[in-house]
């Protein structure tokens, strides 16, 4: 059966300093790959998707960026974080583009700067 | 423009009773997909129910149902019987064709309380 990861649960990182999140998903290949924020109380906000290895497309301009450089990982990184940057981040995968296709989520990183 | 639209902020209903959640969307595509999520305060993001486009029935999955009317371009989650356990966060979500793939966008949530 399929898993996703999502590390750490829980993070605290002074304003300014570098951030790594890490996806992976287990038991698929070529899986579609998503990095959603959810502000506290707010809905979920599309960041990043990936369709394969490399290839990152970007639906909000942010002080992150993301990659893939494996079939079955996604890594989501900031150079200095902001005030702003404070959220609950999900990866998310997707087995194809098909309409009907849902999406299951990771457990979620609660990320708090300072 | 917001593509999904719940208007409901936070819903409050008593054990046993049903409730309704809305969802309106805004979509020119012929095809499309619609999905609740339930969120629990732990975080974790959980699949509820499905709509598609085309379907000519309302979904339904246990306790829950969608009230799906395509003209009014509307998708509101039925919950019978409410248990206190259903207390969370809901989310609808729609499939959308985006420049290289496609992804769920999501509503803002509303928040469902459970009473005994």
């Amino acid at each position: 059966s399929q898993t996703i990861h999502q590390w750490p649960a829980t993070l605290v990182q002074p304003v300014g300093s570098p951030l790594s999140l890490e996806c992976t998903v287990e038991g698929t290949s070529n899986p579609n790959l998503y990095w959603y924020r959810q502000a506290a109380g707010r809905g979920l906000q599309l960041l990043f998707y990936s369709v394969g290895i490399g290839q990152i497309s970007s639906e909000v301009p942010q002080n992150l960026s993301a990659s893939r450089p494996q079939d079955r990982q996604f890594i989501l990184s900031s150079k200095k974080l902001l005030l702003s940057d404070s959220g609950f981040y999900l990866c998310a995968w997707v087995k194809g583009a098909g309409l009907n296709t849902e999406a299951f989520f990771g457990q979620g990183t609660r990320l708090t700067v300072v | 423009a917001q593509k999904i639209t719940q208007t409901q902020p936070g819903m409050f209903v008593q054990e046993k009773e049903a409730v309704t959640l809305d969802c309106t969307y805004d979509t020119s595509d012929p095809s499309y997909g619609l999905f609740w999520y339930k969120q629990p305060s732990s975080g974790e993001m959980i699949f509820l129910i499905y709509q598609g486009s085309y379907d000519q029935q309302n979904a339904t999955e246990g306790r829950y149902s969608l009230n799906f009317q395509k003209a009014r371009k509307s998708a509101n989650l039925v919950i019978s019987a409410s248990q206190l356990g259903d207390s969370a966060m809901y989310f609808c979500a729609m499939r959308e064709f985006l420049q290289a793939g496609t992804a769920l966008i999501f509503g803002k949530g509303t928040t469902l309380s459970v009473s005994s």
